[in-house]
């Protein structure tokens, strides 16, 4: 079953606007992850937060993990046309063998 | 410092064919991992192995798939009599740690198999 659910499915954006994407997850964690995925490309790992992190900035990325809610957030400032990919969190499986994809969030930012 | 590498990137087979996908984890990393990806989904564990042992593939299909991770050489996932169901996007994925938390992985390109 999913771990990670992220909302919006879909979100279409102006270029320089912000993008907020949710994830919701369901047991326990040690850190939750997000990733991107360009059209028919590999996924690329863009932060991690651990679960004693309420927030984490890289470059125009920032991340908030709320552990009470289990939800974390994937802000993206001043969105640009290559910004355009499918974001997805990711959490741990138990064992620690594996990480648990949502559906993903596909973020379309027009020129 | 090149990346994962997988190959081939497109794979057709027809049904009932074998299927070889083939996986080089990044320069010091023992700990591979491969993912299905339907289209409009998120990837899905498979298995995960380390060098020569396979240390989880609760993902994995009990029939007709295979995986390994040989001492030498790249991890190999192989799928016997291939169905059209088979057709998607097969990730593999490396990290250079492992135990209690996955660490981040770093993800190949992938291999598109059709199923014709």
């Amino acid at each position: 079953s999913q771990q990670g659910e992220e909302d919006p499915q879909a979100l279409s954006i102006q270029e320089g606007e912000n993008a907020t994407m949710n994830c919701s997850y369901k047991t326990s964690i040690n850190n939750l992850q997000w990733y991107r995925q360009n059209s028919g490309r590999g996924l690329v790992h863009l932060i991690l937060i651990r679960s004693n992190e309420r927030e984490k900035h890289s470059g125009r990325l920032r991340v908030t993990l709320d552990t009470s809610k289990k939800s974390s957030s994937l802000l993206i400032t001043a969105s640009r046309a290559a910004d355009t990919a499918s974001y997805f969190c990711a959490t741990a499986n138990q064992a620690g063998t594996a990480l648990i994809f949502g559906k993903g969030t596909t973020l379309s930012v027009s020129s | 410092n090149a990346g994962v590498m997988q190959n081939p990137r497109h794979l057709v087979r027809r049904r009932g064919q074998e299927a070889r996908l083939r996986c080089s984890p990044m320069k010091g990393h023992s700990h591979v991992y491969w993912y299905r990806q339907l289209p409009e989904e998120g990837l899905k564990f498979m298995v995960y192995l380390q060098k020569e042992n396979i240390i989880d593939e609760s993902g994995m299909p009990k029939e007709r798939f295979s995986a390994e991770f040989p001492k030498e050489g790249p991890s190999i996932l192989r799928i016997q009599q291939v169905v059209r169901g088979d057709s998607a996007a097969y990730f593999c994925a490396s990290s250079p740690l492992a135990g209690e938390e996955a660490y981040e992985q770093y993800f190949g390109p992938g291999t598109r198999l059709t199923v014709t």
